[in-house]
């Protein structure tokens, strides 16, 4: 595998139900993100991990849970969704350094539907 | 405050024309990057360049450019001779060197579509 790698690459679920969603990043970086896409909007950024530690969390609902045990993989734990969850769930590594920013390389996404 | 505008929601296009995406920003950052990243319909943003506040030179990678314009606050991305496989939304993004972590900064995305 090369890159970053996102699964499931489609999710259809219950607003009962509980999912995770997966992320792993094969270039050696030390930064992942979770960024959301619902149609017609902006990418919005949701959570932000360096190091492992969680350094932004973007006033996200608690329904929506990280979990970073290591610097190659991000999960997204889902709970009771709401519809107006269903998005596109972009995942994004890079190599965080002291001077500012370096490049964020996507996943494929997963396309989530809440029923 | 720090903002990407992209003004332009759709483009239509026939295969071979040129095609310039406009991407204005604005930051009270004097050192900022910005970024171009193409969407296709499978959904993954493929990076296409980063710039730096500091380096105003326009780039050409074959037969994409980028204007750079600092005066203007924008970073207009062209397209030239334009092919069916460049139909997909591009997005403009700004990050601000004192955001450590690198938030980026996502404008509304313009979706190009080209016709053979």
């Amino acid at each position: 595998e090369t890159g970053v790698t996102q699964t499931p690459r489609h999710l259809v679920m219950g607003m009962t139900n509980k999912k995770s969603l997966k992320c792993e990043q094969h270039l050696g970086h030390n930064a992942m993100y979770w960024y959301k896409q619902s149609a017609k909007k902006p990418l919005e950024l949701m959570f932000v991990y360096n190091f492992k530690e969680q350094t932004e969390n973007n006033s996200v609902p608690s329904r929506f849970s990280p979990e970073c045990p290591n610097s190659s993989h991000l999960f997204l734990h889902l709970h009771t969704l709401q519809p107006e969850d269903s998005a596109l769930y972009l995942c994004a590594s890079s190599q965080a350094g002291l001077a500012g920013t370096d490049t964020q390389y996507f996943g494929p996404g997963t396309r989530l539907t809440v029923l | 405050a720090q903002k990407v505008t992209q003004a332009q929601t759709e483009i239509s296009v026939v295969e071979k024309e040129d095609v310039t995406l406009d991407c204005v920003y604005e930051t009270r950052d004097t050192t900022y990057y910005l970024f171009w990243y193409k969407q296709p319909p499978s959904g993954e943003l493929v990076f296409l360049i980063r710039r730096n506040s500091f380096d105003e030179q326009n780039e050409i990678s074959g037969r994409y450019s980028w204007n750079f314009q600092k005066s203007t606050s924008s970073f207009n991305f062209t397209i030239t001779a334009s092919q069916v496989v460049d139909s997909a939304v591009y997005f403009c993004a700004l990050s601000e060197a004192r955001n450590q972590g690198g938030k980026l900064i996502f404008g509304q995305g313009t979706e190009l579509s080209v016709k053979p």
